[in-house]
């Protein structure tokens, strides 16, 4: 089975505090995305990535920045965090394109305070 | 741009009642469309997709949708539900980077 591990399911951190979410997945997958996702609002797309130190910033980048310096790790950075980026982030890869299914990890839950 | 839209937020029905979840969609081509469901404190598991073909497509765990091009409509169905069903359900739209709906939530009365 394909595997998404998140390095942590709960976060709390400070106003102002740069922040570092983990994905990784063990299936060889060129293609990770991170979403965040709020009531009401569904899944939003913030960065995705389609090969090693490749990125394209999906429909709300602002205020997040991506690595990806290994196949199967991208990291979603929050370099000053604010109030307003309290929210579930959802890490997703998925094999090839052409509409295949996305795999999800659990999910972290970042509250800033 | 693609885009979709879920009309319903919460919606209740009783158990063994059949079930009806909506979607609509904005997309420039033939769209890859699915459905995803993720029951509480759980991740996103896909239910079902459509890329072409029979536009009524099966999925897993009794679920149904049908894709209707004239309303870019992309329904859910099940017959019957079960308490198990409780979750929010997805709406998703998209062939590389796909675009999420906003939810619907269904709550199952015994």
């Amino acid at each position: 089975d394909v595997k998404v591990t998140q390095s942590s399911r709960y976060l709390v951190k400070r106003t102002g505090e740069k922040v570092f979410l983990e994905c990784v997945q063990d299936m060889d997958h060129e293609n990770m995305f991170w979403y965040r996702q709020d009531p009401g609002l569904g899944l939003r797309l913030i960065y995705f990535s389609y090969d090693v130190k490749m990125k394209e910033k999906g429909d709300i980048p602002e205020g997040y920045s991506v690595s990806r310096e290994k196949k199967e790790r991208f990291s979603l950075i929050l370099e000053s965090a604010s109030t307003n980026q309290t929210s579930m982030y959802l890490c997703a890869s998925i094999w090839g394109a052409q509409g295949n299914e996305q795999f999800f990890g659990p999910g972290t839950r970042l509250t800033v305070l | 741009a693609q885009s979709v839209t879920q009309p319903d937020i919460h919606i209740t029905v009783s158990e063994g009642a059949s079930l009806e979840l909506r979607c609509n969609y904005s997309y420039g081509a033939t769209p890859y469309l699915f459905w995803y469901v993720q029951s509480p404190g759980q991740g996103l598991q896909l239910l079902l997709k459509y890329f072409s073909g029979d536009t009524l497509v099966q999925g897993i765990k009794g679920f149904e949708a049908e894709f209707k091009r004239s309303q870019s409509s992309f329904n859910l169905r099940k017959p019957s539900v079960h308490w198990s069903d409780a979750a929010e359900y997805f709406c998703a739209v998209g062939v590389y980077d796909m675009r999420f709906g906003a939810g619907t939530r269904l709550t199952v009365k015994p």
